[in-house]
């Protein structure tokens, strides 16, 4: 089956813009995560949703936003762009259970200049 | 918050060595994850664990989930070049209304000298 799709896959913003990214969860999952990865804080929760709700926060100001539609798709944005927001952004989906397993997409590579 | 200490941070080994490492937390988990994440790629998954005990293999590939919960280990037999990469343990925790987020170690760099 398909595996988690992330768009765009490479973007490059200016400081002060705003960025949307998207993913499309595996078939059947309806468990969307988002994770920000960078050299010095390495892989760090973002958020997550499960029936467009979300479910759980990490520790991340109010630029960082989310939402997740009918169909499970989830769309990750970021307002007022900082330059320490370049980041790989990853989005994971999982199945329903506490037993199944979470599974990441290839990821969205955001440069800020 | 919870943090995973994952050791060692980076390893030179030669092609046909064992490999392992480790993580530990100071909080209990329900489930540790294993992932290998290769440049410019995301972490793919390699091992899940859910039971405290719990021992798993994936080829040359073996983990344990720790007693306590609040440790894991990762073993490599045989290594080979495409095992670089970095590896990463993961806790996943359940509180509240909801799964929690996954914490993630810092990585293992692991480099294979020719």
């Amino acid at each position: 089956k398909a595996g988690v799709t992330q768009t765009p896959r490479y973007l490059i913003k200016t400081r002060g813009q705003q960025v949307t990214l998207s993913c499309s969860p595996i078939s059947g999952h309806r468990s969307v995560s988002w994770y920000q990865q960078t050299p010095g804080q390495g892989l760090q929760f973002l958020f997550e949703y499960f029936s467009e709700t979300q479910r759980n926060k990490g520790n991340f100001p109010g630029r960082f936003s989310g939402r997740q539609f009918s169909n499970s798709r989830s769309e990750m944005n970021v307002s007022t762009l900082e330059l320490g927001d370049s980041a790989l952004y990853l989005c994971a989906s999982t199945g329903q259970g506490a037993g199944n397993t979470i599974y990441f997409g290839e990821g969205s590579w955001l440069t800020v200049v | 918050g919870q943090q995973l200490n994952q050791s060692p941070q980076s390893m030179f080994i030669q092609e046909g060595e064992d490999v392992s490492m480790n993580c530990t937390s100071s909080s209990i988990f329900n489930t540790w994850l294993w992932y290998k994440q290769d440049p410019g790629e995301g972490p793919v998954l390699l091992i899940a664990l859910y039971k405290a005990g719990e021992l798993t293999s994936n080829g040359r590939l073996t983990a344990q989930f720790g007693i306590t919960r609040k440790d894991s280990f990762l073993n490599i037999s045989a290594s080979i070049p495409s095992d670089v990469g970095i590896y990463f343990c993961a806790g996943h925790g359940y509180s509240g209304g909801g799964a929690d987020g996954l914490t993630f170690g810092k990585g293992t760099h692991l480099i294979i000298q020719p």
